[in-house]
C-alpha cells in the first residue's frame, strides 16, 4: 500500500517556464514533508521542505504548497533551468517514527 | 569531507552468494539508514540505526541484516542473495535521527543477483 504517492512519472517543461510536481497522501499522521532531487549515478540531495503548521515553504526558485485537507503537497519552480532536470522525490514523516516514506518519483526534463 | 562513501560502486551477484554492502560516513552523525530504490517503487527504507549500537527494521528488511559497531560504519549484509534483491542499494545519514533532520545519501551500490 503506497502511503506517498506521484502519479506522475515524468514531466517535460519549457525552460523559463514554471515546473509543478504533485505528491499526494494516505496517512494522517504525516507531519513532515521533503523534496529530494536525484540526478543519475548519484544519491538524492535534500531540496525542500514544510512541516505541517504551515502551508507554503519558500526556498529561491523552489516552493513547496501543502493541502493537508486534501493531502496533496506540490513542489514549483519558477523559473526552470535545464540543470533541474533530475528525478524529484516527495517524502513525508510522522513525529516520533524516524523514518521518512517516499514516493516513486517524477522524472523532469527542462527543454532549452 | 567525503560525507558518506559507499562500496563497492557496483557488484555481480551468484543468487546464495553472502554480500556486505559496505557504508562509512565521517559527519559524525548519529543516525544512518539503508534504502533500496526499485523502478516504480521509489526509495524503501531496509534498516536503520539510530545510534551506534542500536538498529531497527524499516519497510522492507527481510533478507537483509545490519550491525552499527561503531558511529561511522553501517554495514548492509545480504546472508543468501536472490534475484529479488537485484536493486540500487543508497546509505544515508542524519544529525539525530529526528524526522526534521536532513538525510544525506551516499552515492550508492548497484547489485545484481543472478
Amino acid at each position: 500500500d503506497q502511503q506517498v504517492k506521484q502519479n506522475s512519472p515524468s514531466l517535460s517543461v519549457q525552460e523559463g517556464r514554471i515546473s509543478i510536481l504533485n505528491c499526494d497522501y494516505t496517512n494522517s499522521m504525516f507531519d513532515y514533508f521533503l523534496w529530494y532531487k536525484k540526478y543519475p549515478a548519484e544519491g538524492p540531495t535534500f531540496l525542500i521542505s514544510i512541516s505541517s503548521i504551515k502551508d507554503k515553504n519558500e526556498d529561491g526558485r523552489f516552493t513547496v504548497f501543502l493541502n493537508k485537507s486534501a493531502k496533496h503537497l506540490s513542489l514549483h519552480i519558477v523559473p526552470s533551468q535545464p540543470g533541474d532536470s533530475a528525478v524529484y522525490f516527495c517524502a513525508a514523516s510522522a513525529s516520533g517514527t524516524y523514518k521518512y516514506i517516499f514516493g516513486t518519483g517524477t522524472r523532469l526534463k527542462v527543454l532549452a | 569531507i567525503a560525507g558518506i562513501t559507499q562500496a563497492p560502486t557496483s557488484q555481480i551477484l551468484a543468487a546464495g552468494r553472502r554480500m556486505t554492502l559496505r557504508c562509512t560516513q565521517d559527519m559524525r552523525h548519529n543516525a544512518m539508514y539503508w534504502y533500496r530504490q526499485d523502478l516504480g517503487l521509489g526509495l524503501r527504507l531496509i534498516h536503520y540505526s539510530n545510534t551506534a549500537g542500536t538498529t531497527g527494521k524499516g519497510e522492507v528488511p527481510d533478507g537483509y541484516s545490519v550491525s552499527r559497531a561503531n558511529t561511522d560504519d553501517f554495514p548492509l549484509t545480504l546472508a543468501s542473495a536472490v534475484p529479488s534483491q537485484t536493486s540500487v542499494y543508497f546509505c544515508a545519514s542524519s544529525e539525530s535521527g529526528g524526522v526534521t533532520d536532513t538525510q544525506y545519501f551516499g552515492p550508492g551500490t548497484r547489485l545484481t543477483v543472478l
